[in-house]
C-alpha cells in the first residue's frame, strides 16, 4: 500500500486570500480524487482527475494532476468561510482497486 | 435520491461486547465499500462488495470483523469481540460503477470501545 502525503497539514487564512494544498506520492496513480469533509459528515467528492497534466476547475477551485500522475494540487481563489473543512486526496493505484486516502489538509477560512 | 445511510451514528460499547454497524447504499449502486478512520490516522479501506460478493477484503484487520451484504442491498459490519483499538469512525460508501466515478459516503458511525 502506497503512502499519500498532504501538505500543509493545517492552514488558516483570511477570507479573500488564495491558497494551494498539495498531495504527493512516490507511486503512480491511475486516477486521483479530492474530497472535502466537514465535521460529523462523510467525505464529499469534489473532482476526479485521470490524465497526467489534467486541470479541472470547479468554480473557485482548480485541481491539477501531475504529469507523472504521482501528485496533485488544489488551488482555491478568493477563499470564503464556506471553504472551511478537511480536504482529502485519494489515489487509485490500479483501475478498479480501492482508493488510498491521504491524511488531509485542514483548512480554516476566517471572515 | 437518498444518500448513503449509516446506523447507528454513534455507539459506545465495552471491550468484549459485540457491535453491528449497518449501511444502506444508494439504490442501484452495486459497489459498496467500508472504510474506517482511527484517531489520528488516515481513512483506510476495509473491504469492497460488488452486489453480494466480496470483491476485496484485504483491508479487514482480523477475524473479529465480519461483513455481509445479503441480497446485494444493505450491508452489515460486525465486530466481535470489540477491542479498544477498534474505536474510530466507520464509513460506508457506494458507487454505481468503479470507484473512479467517485464514491458517495455516508456520515459514518463513530464507535467508541471502553
Amino acid at each position: 500500500t502506497q503512502l499519500l502525503e498532504q501538505s500543509p497539514q493545517f492552514l488558516s487564512i483570511q477570507e479573500g486570500e488564495n491558497l494551494t494544498v498539495y498531495c504527493n506520492s512516490s507511486s503512480v496513480f491511475s486516477s486521483l480524487q479530492w474530497y472535502r469533509q466537514e465535521p460529523g459528515e462523510g467525505p464529499v467528492l469534489l473532482v476526479t482527475v485521470v490524465t497526467g497534466g489534467e486541470v479541472k476547475k470547479l468554480k473557485r477551485l482548480t485541481f491539477q494532476f501531475g504529469d507523472a500522475r504521482k501528485d496533485s494540487s488544489l488551488h482555491i481563489t478568493a477563499a470564503q468561510p464556506g471553504d472551511t473543512g478537511l480536504y482529502l486526496c485519494a489515489g487509485e493505484e490500479n483501475y478498479g482497486q480501492n482508493f488510498v486516502f491521504g491524511p488531509g489538509t485542514r483548512l480554516s477560512v476566517l471572515p | 435520491e437518498a444518500g448513503v445511510t449509516q446506523f447507528p451514528s454513534h455507539s459506545v460499547i465495552e471491550k468484549g461486547q459485540t457491535v453491528t454497524l449497518r449501511c444502506d447504499p444508494i439504490s442501484g449502486h452495486d459497489n459498496l465499500y467500508w472504510y474506517r478512520r482511527v484517531m489520528g490516522k488516515e481513512i483506510k479501506f476495509l473491504l469492497h462488495f460488488v452486489k453480494e460478493s466480496k470483491q476485496d477484503e484485504s483491508g479487514m484487520p482480523n477475524n473479529r470483523f465480519l461483513a455481509e451484504r445479503t441480497g446485494g442491498t444493505y450491508s452489515t459490519l460486525k465486530v466481535q469481540p470489540a477491542e479498544l483499538e477498534d474505536s474510530g469512525v466507520y464509513f460506508c460508501a457506494s458507487s454505481q460503477g468503479s470507484g473512479v466515478q467517485g464514491y458517495t459516503f455516508g456520515s459514518g458511525t463513530r464507535l467508541t470501545v471502553v
